[in-house]
């Protein structure tokens, strides 16, 4: 069964860069079945999908976050990361890791999620 | 690109059918069959109960269907049971390349 973990940071200052990661098992990070991408959850806006990425290497990004984010891939360590710059009080939200599987366009496995929040 | 349009509650009693509605437009859920359905109970990760608009995933029950017609979406909860409680949230993928939720709506089992 694959499982996702995100881990990082829960307190980000305003204008610092977010990083996470999602480790993945269960499962390869460099199945040409999946895309791995992020997806956030915050009252305001509810969900958000900001980016996604193949094993190739090749990215996917929602064009409302395209200058801020960047997702990026670590096969040797089964983990995939996001990172996302200058971030506001906007951007406090729970954040998924995802996977989507190839032959549609779902998310069929996430990851339990993890609170970041932007404060000073 | 604007999220995809829900009611923000629906209810039913035990046993009865309801059906929770997701409005788009002709870029997103009327270009494509890449609808979803997502069950999400509180303080937990969304769960896919739906997707390609009628295809249910290995282990979801047979109650739970999906249907499109023109830019709108539908998802149908038979034989409503206490378990069903929780926000459920559609999908879709739209012509810019990118991927939409809708605003969720909130089941309750009275």
């Amino acid at each position: 069964q694959l499982q996702l973990q995100e881990s990082g940071p829960g307190l980000v200052k305003p204008s610092e860069t977010l990083s996470l990661t999602c480790t993945v098992s269960g499962g390869s990070i460099s199945s040409s079945n999946s895309y791995w991408g992020w997806i956030r959850q915050s009252p305001g806006k509810g969900l958000e999908w900001l980016g996604s990425i193949y094993y190739t290497g090749s990215t996917y990004y929602n064009p409302s976050f395209k200058s801020r984010v960047t997702v990026s891939l670590d096969t040797s360590k089964s983990q995939f990361s996001l990172k996302m710059s200058s971030v506001t009080a906007a951007d406090t939200a729970v954040y998924y890791c995802a996977r989507r599987p190839l032959s549609t366009v779902t998310v069929d496995y996430w990851g339990q999620g993890t609170q970041v929040t932007v404060s000073s | 690109q604007s999220a995809l349009t829900q009611p923000a509650s629906v209810s039913g009693s035990p046993g009865q059918s309801i059906t929770i509605s997701c409005t788009g437009t002709s870029s997103d859920i009327g270009a494509y069959n890449y609808v979803s359905w997502y069950q999400q109970h509180p303080g937990k990760a969304p769960t896919l109960m739906i997707y390609d608009v009628i295809k249910r995933p290995s282990g979801v029950s047979n109650r739970f269907s999906g249907s499109k017609s023109g830019d709108t979406a539908s998802l149908t909860i038979s034989g409503l049971q206490a378990e069903d409680e929780a926000d459920y949230y559609c999908s879709s993928y739209t012509t810019s390349s990118n991927y939409i939720f809708g605003i969720g709506t909130q089941v309750t089992v009275l």
